[in-house]
């Protein structure tokens, strides 16, 4: 079975710092989403990594995969509390949109 | 556009009882995945409907079952519940494969 692991967990960090939250899986993939949750609401699509070396930016967010060390990591610059969320990333391996997610990472950024 | 849509938003139940969540896909997508999340966990897949089959299933009883209809909408039916059902139950809808778009859910809590 497919293991998708997160970490930090949890993330309490300063506004205007720097930060990186790493995604590990277990099995081969070309396909990683990153997804954003506010409290009580859905999910939010941010970025869609379909390549090795794909690597995706919006704002203070950006994305980065490397298939072959099974690895994503999403990089926060200079942080806004706005960015307070949950972030999880998910893989599909059988690419048809059977999603994998990991447990999530709680960012919460201070003001 | 509507994006995908979900009934109820809240619901209570008892153990034992039975439930069933609608949910309207995103116009344009023809594929309809459910999803559980339940409370600090990331989403675990259910299971995925297109063209009114069901098309892949996550690790879930068959006491979770499903339908889609003509017009792409799709139920999630849980009978015979227990308490570790309680959680948000996502419906996502795609063009396909790609990129999910998800409805804002639907929290059960099982008594």
């Amino acid at each position: 079975e497919l293991k998708v692991e997160q970490n930090p967990l949890f993330l309490s960090m300063q506004e205007g710092k720097n930060y990186t939250i790493y995604c590990n899986y277990s099995t081969t993939s070309d396909r990683l989403y990153w997804y954003r949750q506010d409290p009580g609401k859905s999910l939010e699509s941010l970025f869609v990594l379909l390549s090795n070396g794909a690597v995706k930016q919006e704002g203070r967010l950006m994305a980065s995969l490397d298939t072959k060390a099974r690895l994503s990591t999403l990089h926060i610059t200079a942080a806004v509390h706005d960015l307070s969320a949950t972030y999880f990333c998910a893989v599909d391996i059988y690419n048809f949109n059977k999603f994998y997610f990991g447990s999530g990472t709680k960012l919460n950024v201070k003001p | 556009d509507a994006g995908v849509t979900q009934s109820p938003t809240h619901l209570i139940k008892t153990r034992g009882q039975q439930v069933t969540l609608r949910c309207s896909p995103k116009s344009g997508h023809d594929t309809v995945s459910w999803y559980q999340q339940a409370l600090g966990q990331g989403p675990q897949f259910i299971f995925q409907y297109y063209e009114e089959e069901e098309r892949q299933r996550g690790n879930f009883p068959d006491r979770f079952s499903g339908h889609q209809f003509p017009n792409y909408s799709s139920e999630l039916n849980v009978n015979a519940l227990l308490l570790g059902d309680s959680a948000l139950y996502l419906c996502a809808s795609s063009p396909g494969t790609f990129v999910l778009t998800f409805g804002a859910g639907s929290r059960l809590t099982v008594l």
